[in-house]
């Protein structure tokens, strides 16, 4: 069965600092992973994902990701946070054409 | 880019009565798609997976007669929750999966309040 974990329910960060947002996962198979943000009483927004070819992923709005296969990780980082970037934020995972299994969700909070 | 359809963002109805979802494709056919189900401050959770012009997969513990899901043209698929009790009360969000290209894209939501 697949599944994604994002071990931290919040993440807390000042406006300018690196952030990070933490994301590990189990399949059996080529993993393809996403990065979705949600913001209040909206749907997903697609940020970024790994299908194949380089580790790292750019995305939109500055994140960025990095495929780990060795440690089975999908981090999603930003260099610079802002305080427009608070919002819900989703890892998930699939194989093939199975459906999106999501994680728990991390909400950042960008302090000014 | 490509966009999904959710109508109506907002639905506030009476315990009892049935509410109807729809999930369109507006730019895009889509072979295929998903119901997700989201709790306050929980992830997503699959309901069903959709297939034009047939009957759709329920997941383990989704009743198929209570979650009605018709995907019957290639840009449409609608959820219809029957008999709505409060626990009904959610937000549910659809996705649709590109023909061809097979990208995945997700509507803004339904949030569903039953009194």
């Amino acid at each position: 069965a697949q599944s994604v974990a994002q071990p931290e329910d919040q993440v807390n960060v000042a406006e300018g600092n690196p952030l990070t947002v933490k994301c590990t996962y189990s399949v059996s198979g080529n993993p393809y992973l996403f990065w979705y943000v949600q913001y209040p009483n909206r749907g997903l927004q697609f940020l970024l994902k790994y299908i194949t070819g380089d580790n790292l992923v750019k995305g939109s709005y500055g994140f960025e990701a990095e495929f780990n296969k060795s440690q089975t990780s999908f981090h999603l980082k930003k260099p610079s946070a802002l305080v427009s970037d608070s919002a819900l934020y989703f890892c998930a995972v699939r194989t093939g054409n199975t459906p999106l299994v999501f994680g728990k969700g991390t909400r950042l909070s960008v302090i000014a | 880019g490509a966009v999904v359809s959710q109508h109506p963002s907002r639905v506030i109805c009476k315990s009892g009565t049935s509410v109807k979802i729809e999930c369109r494709s507006l730019d895009f056919q889509a072979t295929t798609m998903f119901w997700y189900r989201q709790f306050p401050k929980q992830s997503l959770m699959l309901m069903a997976t959709s297939n034009e012009g047939s009957k759709a997969t329920y997941e383990q513990g989704v009743e198929k007669d209570k979650f009605l899901i018709n995907h019957a043209s290639l840009t449409l698929s609608t959820l219809t929750v029957t008999s709505a009790h409060p626990e009904d009360s959610s937000f549910y969000i659809c996705s649709a999966r590109a023909q061809g290209s097979g990208e995945l894209f997700f509507g803004e939501g339904s949030r569903l309040t039953v009194l």
